[in-house]
């Protein structure tokens, strides 16, 4: 079993709020952890969205929107990221990111789809 | 602002070894971690490991045996050799700068700059 686990694919519509989840393994919780975000568009190197570990832990990533923002799901042992008012924009690969066992381990991704 | 530029063979035969550097410039190779991380076509993201400016350095375990990550800060350069390459090689490679720090609580872990990436194909 992956350490983190991302829904392939999402799809939401233009001005709606999309929540992409980072599912940890059964074993690992996400309280202990600090959760990254990336937002990666074809051809182009991912680029550093946030991080979220909780509201007096977090951090914005340079010349990132507010509308993009972490939060954690205790009960599904989840991270999340949730993106409001969605743009055309925004339609890209997001990936997960965990510092677990002295090792970078990140998500398998999710296609976010604007439509 | 700093930037990031892998340079290296684009095609690699089976069984040798791939060679790849990244130029920093914009700023120091001093006092930081950089990293190197590759992306299968149509996969997702793979870290294989980051070298301190000081030398020392920190693998992925699913490489270690086959991974040397090295720093030449008066080139502000770091290098990457992976040996005995298969198909299973053949990726986009990105250098990146990490930011790895304790602070007030713990520690943060994360790449705040990347390279561009390149492609490195391998094949007979």
């Amino acid at each position: 079993q992956a350490v983190l686990t991302q829904p392939s694919s999402l799809s939401a519509s233009p001005g709606a709020s999309a929540s992409l989840t980072c599912t940890l393994r059964s074993g690992i919780n996400v309280g202990t952890y600090r959760i990254y975000w990336y937002q990666q568009k074809p051809g182009s190197p991912p680029q550093y969205l946030l991080r979220y570990n909780s509201d007096s832990d977090k951090q914005q990533g340079s010349g990132v929107p507010s509308r993009f923002s972490g939060s954690k799901d205790a009960s599904a042992n989840a991270g999340i990221l949730l993106i409001s008012g969605l743009q055309s924009e925004d339609e890209a690969d997001y990936y997960c990111m965990i510092w677990h066992s002295n090792a970078v381990v990140f998500g398998g991704g999710t296609k976010l789809t604007v439509l | 602002q700093v930037q990031l530029q892998e340079s290296g063979p684009g095609l690699v035969k089976p069984s040798e070894t791939l060679s790849l550097t990244c130029t920093v410039s914009g700023g120091s190779i001093n006092s930081y971690y950089w990293s190197w991380i590759r992306q299968p076509p149509g996969k997702g993201l793979d870290w294989i490991g980051y070298i301190h400016w000081t030398g020392s350095t920190n693998y992925n375990p699913s490489l270690t045996s086959r991974v040397t990550i090295s720093v030449d800060t008066s080139k502000d350069q770091f290098s990457l050799k992976l040996t005995s390459v298969t198909a299973a090689d053949t990726a986009v490679y990105y250098c990146a700068r990490f930011q790895y720090y304790r602070d007030s609580y713990e520690y943060t872990a994360y790449f705040d700059s990347w390279g561009q990436g390149t492609l490195v194909t391998v094949s007979s």
